[in-house]
C-alpha cells in the first residue's frame, strides 16, 4: 500500500474551464475527505465520503463544485467554471472509521492554478 | 462549529533546543486531536495525535498534551533537528465528523 494517491499534482488552467482531479485513497479505507488548503492556511474541509455515500458538504461547496466516489473506491472532485478564487492546493485524505475513533491519512495534493 | 487557533505562526529554535506549538479549540465535544507536519509541496503528514480521554502522550521526541478543562492543547518537539522544520498543523475533530485545522506554524530549526 503505498498511501493516497492524488492525480494530477499540478493543474493550470483558464478561467470558466472545468477541471476534474482524481483520489485513490489507501485500500480498506471507508472514509474519504476533500479539503482545500491556500497560502498560510490549514486545510479546509470541502466533503466526504462513507463508503459511495457523500455524507457531508461544507458550505464553501458551491454548486460549481462536485465531487463522486462511484462504488466507494476512488474518488473524483470536479470544478466547473472555474474562478481565481479557485486557485488552492486541493487534498484528499482518507482514514478507517471506527466508532473510537479515525485517523486521517493525506496525499500530496493537487495544485490548481486559474489563470 | 469547532474553531480552533494556533499559536506561534513561526517559531525558529536552535538545534537541539524544544519547540512548543499550542493550540485552542472551543467545541468541548471534540473528542481527538492530532498533529500534522506538512513540507514543502506535500500533504500534511500524521505525527501523533491525543484522544480527549487521555492527558499525555509521547513517542520518541514528540509529545503532545491536553488540557480538555482549558481546551487547549500542545505540542513539544525536544532535542530538535534541521529535518523538523516544516509547517505543524492542529486539528479537531468536532461532534460533526469532521476534522477543522488550525492556520499552521512554521517551525525552522536553525543547524
Amino acid at each position: 500500500d503505498t498511501g493516497v494517491s492524488q492525480d494530477p499534482r499540478h493543474k493550470i488552467t483558464k478561467r470558466g474551464q472545468n477541471v476534474t482531479f482524481r483520489c485513490d485513497p489507501i485500500s480498506e479505507h471507508n472514509r474519504l475527505y476533500w479539503y482545500r488548503q491556500t497560502l498560510g492556511q490549514g486545510p479546509e474541509f470541502l466533503t466526504y465520503f462513507q463508503n459511495e455515500a457523500q455524507l457531508e458538504k461544507s458550505r464553501l461547496l458551491s454548486d460549481r463544485f462536485s465531487a463522486e466516489r462511484p462504488k466507494g473506491s476512488f474518488s473524483t472532485l470536479e470544478i466547473q467554471r472555474t474562478e481565481q478564487g479557485d486557485s488552492a492546493m486541493y487534498l484528499c485524505a482518507s482514514s478507517y472509521f471506527l466508532t473510537e475513533g479515525e485517523k486521517l491519512f493525506f496525499g500530496s495534493g493537487t495544485q490548481l492554478s486559474v489563470l | 462549529g469547532e474553531n480552533v487557533e494556533q499559536h506561534p505562526s513561526t517559531l525558529s529554535v536552535q538545534e537541539g533546543d524544544s519547540a512548543v506549538i499550542k493550540c485552542t479549540y472551543s467545541d468541548s465535544a471534540s473528542n481527538y486531536f492530532p498533529w500534522y507536519k506538512q513540507e514543502l509541496g506535500k500533504g500534511p503528514q500524521l505525527i501523533i495525535d491525543i484522544r480527549s480521554n487521555v492527558g499525555e502522550k509521547k513517542d520518541q521526541r514528540i509529545a503532545v498534551t491536553l488540557n480538555k478543562t482549558a481546551k487547549h492543547f500542545s505540542l513539544h518537539i525536544t532535542e530538535t533537528q534541521p529535518e523538523d522544520s516544516a509547517v505543524y498543523f492542529c486539528a479537531a475533530r468536532g461532534t460533526g465528523n469532521q476534522f477543522y485545522f488550525g492556520t499552521g506554524t512554521s517551525l525552522t530549526v536553525i543547524p
